[in-house]
C-alpha cells in the first residue's frame, strides 16, 4: 500500500514552454501533498505544501505564479512549471500524506530545459 | 530555531557496520525519520523514531534520544548495494519535514 505515482518520469522541454506533473496517491487519500525540488548533489527542497481544494503553501523564495500548483482532488496534485527555463532544470519529487506524520514519496520527475 | 545536521560523506568496508549520526534543534517535535536515496530517484523510507530508545529493522537500526536532539542509524553486514545518500528529517510543530542535507556513504569492496 501507499504508492504515489508521477508523471511524466522525465521531461525535455525548450526554454520558455509550461510543463505539467502530476502526482497521485493510488492507494489512499492525501489531504496533503508536498512539492520538493532536489539539484544534483544537495538535499531535497521544499517548494509548496498543496492541501486539497484550498490554495497551496509556497515556501519562501519559490513563485507562486511560475510554479502553479492545483490539488483538485484528494488523490491527484499537479504542478506546473509554466515560461521553464535552464535554470528550472531540476529534479522535482512529490510526497503524499494520508494522515498528520509519515509522507510517501512520488518517484520524481526529471525536468531539463533546453 | 530549527537546525538538523548530519555528516555530508562516510565511507565504509563492505561487511563492516557503519553509523551515521543526526543532530537537530527544535521547539516542537513529531519524531525524527531516516530515508535512503540512491542517485536519481525519490527518497524510499527506512525508520520512524518518535519515542527514546533502538528501533531495529533487520541490517538496520534507528536511535533516537529526544532530550539530546540526536539520532543515528545503524547498518550492519554492508553491502555495495546499501551505498546511497541517507537523509533524516525531523517533524516539527507544524507536521512539517525538517530535511538534513543527507550523508552520501559510499561503500568500498
Amino acid at each position: 500500500g501507499a504508492v504515489v505515482s508521477q508523471h511524466p518520469s522525465w521531461v525535455i522541454c525548450k526554454s520558455g514552454t509550461s510543463v505539467k506533473i502530476e502526482c497521485r496517491s493510488l492507494d489512499f487519500q492525501a489531504t496533503t501533498m508536498f512539492w520538493y525540488r532536489q539539484f544534483p548533489k544537495q538535499s531535497l527542497m521544499l517548494m509548496a505544501t498543496s492541501n486539497e481544494g484550498s490554495k497551496a503553501t509556497y515556501e519562501q523564495g519559490v513563485e507562486k505564479d511560475k510554479f502553479l500548483i492545483n490539488h483538485a482532488s484528494l488523490t491527484l496534485s499537479t504542478l506546473t512549471v509554466t515560461s521553464a527555463h535552464p535554470e528550472d532544470s531540476s529534479f522535482y519529487i512529490c510526497s503524499a500524506r494520508p494522515g498528520e506524520v509519515e509522507q510517501f514519496f512520488g518517484p520524481g520527475t526529471r525536468l531539463t530545459v533546453l | 530555531g530549527q537546525n538538523i545536521d548530519q555528516p555530508t560523506e562516510m565511507t565504509a568496508t563492505e561487511g563492516a557496520i557503519v553509523q551515521i549520526n543526526c543532530t537537530y534543534q527544535t521547539s516542537g517535535f513529531n519524531g525524527l525519520f531516516w530515508y535512503q536515496q540512491h542517485a536519481g530517484e525519490a527518497p524510499t523510507f527506512l525508520s520512524y523514531n518518535v519515542l527514546d530508545g533502538l528501533e531495529e529493522k533487520g541490517r538496520f537500526s534507528s536511535f533516537l534520544s529526544r532530550s539530546k536532539g540526536y539520532s543515528y542509524l545503524l547498518l550492519k553486514e554492508l553491502q555495495m548495494k546499501d551505498s546511497a545518500s541517507y537523509l533524516c528529517a525531523f517533524v516539527d510543530s507544524n507536521y512539517q519535514l525538517i530535511w538534513g542535507a543527507g550523508t552520501k556513504l559510499i561503500i568500498k569492496p
